[in-house]
């Protein structure tokens, strides 16, 4: 089944730590960029960092670059996103998605569930 | 960064009404737009990829239009199932972006 699965998320204090998995299953990681995209508590979506199809490259967003890295190791068909530093706005569902590409554009057509980061004292 | 503007926030609309939401980007994307509906406590699904094509299992009242910088999503005869916030993605230039979503409730 073709599926991606988040875990990891839980409470954690502002400043703290905190690593998010998303397991995949029915397809190989390593053939797609893959993205983190997070929505807060009653808020809109947002696109957290993208890690292209062969591990090459990163990019993240504005507001969480320099604290959260994205990554994924290919023996467990898993992608991480290590989040640092956290900040009380981080709290969020995170989800992770797989991209698609046509030949001719990008779009995400596999999500998770998502995992919910509570940052909080 | 390019910034999805969707229109409107909030929608109260009555079964088989014709619903048009609206996204426009603050600068041209091509047609790298796609739709998503997300329902409470559920993932985004794909409604519409590309600006205007269609995905296998959605529903065909769902249509999307447009182009560069304006874009519409339209349902024809709303069913009650269809209560849900809608999100526009742009997928044409990085860091890529979400509309702040519109919200629809069915009367």
């Amino acid at each position: 089944q073709v599926q991606l699965v988040e875990s990891g998320g839980g409470v954690v204090q502002p400043g703290g730590s905190l690593r998010l998995s998303c397991a995949a299953s029915g397809f190989n990681l390593s053939t797609h960029g893959m993205h983190w995209v997070r929505q807060a508590p009653g808020k809109g979506l947002e696109w957290v960092a993208v890690i292209w199809y062969d591990g090459s490259n990163q990019n993240y967003a504005d507001s969480v670059k320099g604290r959260l890295t994205v990554s994924r190791d290919k023996s467990k068909n898993t992608l991480f996103l290590q989040m640092n530093r956290l900040r009380v706005e981080d709290t969020a569902v995170y989800y992770c998605a797989r991209e698609h590409y046509t030949g001719t554009y990008w779009y995400y057509d596999l999500w998770g569930r998502g995992t919910l980061v509570t940052v909080s004292s | 960064e390019i910034v999805l503007t969707q229109s409107p926030d909030f929608q109260s609309v009555t079964p088989k009404e014709k619903v048009t939401i609206t996204c426009r980007a603050s600068q041209s994307i091509g047609s790298s737009l796609h739709w998503y509906q997300q329902k409470p406590d559920q993932s985004p699904k794909l409604l519409i990829k590309y600006a205007s094509q269609s995905i296998s299992g959605v529903p065909s009242r769902f249509s999307g239009s447009g182009s560069g910088t304006d874009f519409t999503l339209t349902i024809n005869s709303l069913e009650a199932e269809d209560a849900a916030a809608y999100y526009c993605h742009q997928t044409g230039t990085l860091p890529h972006t979400f509309g702040q979503g519109t919200k629809l409730e069915i009367k």
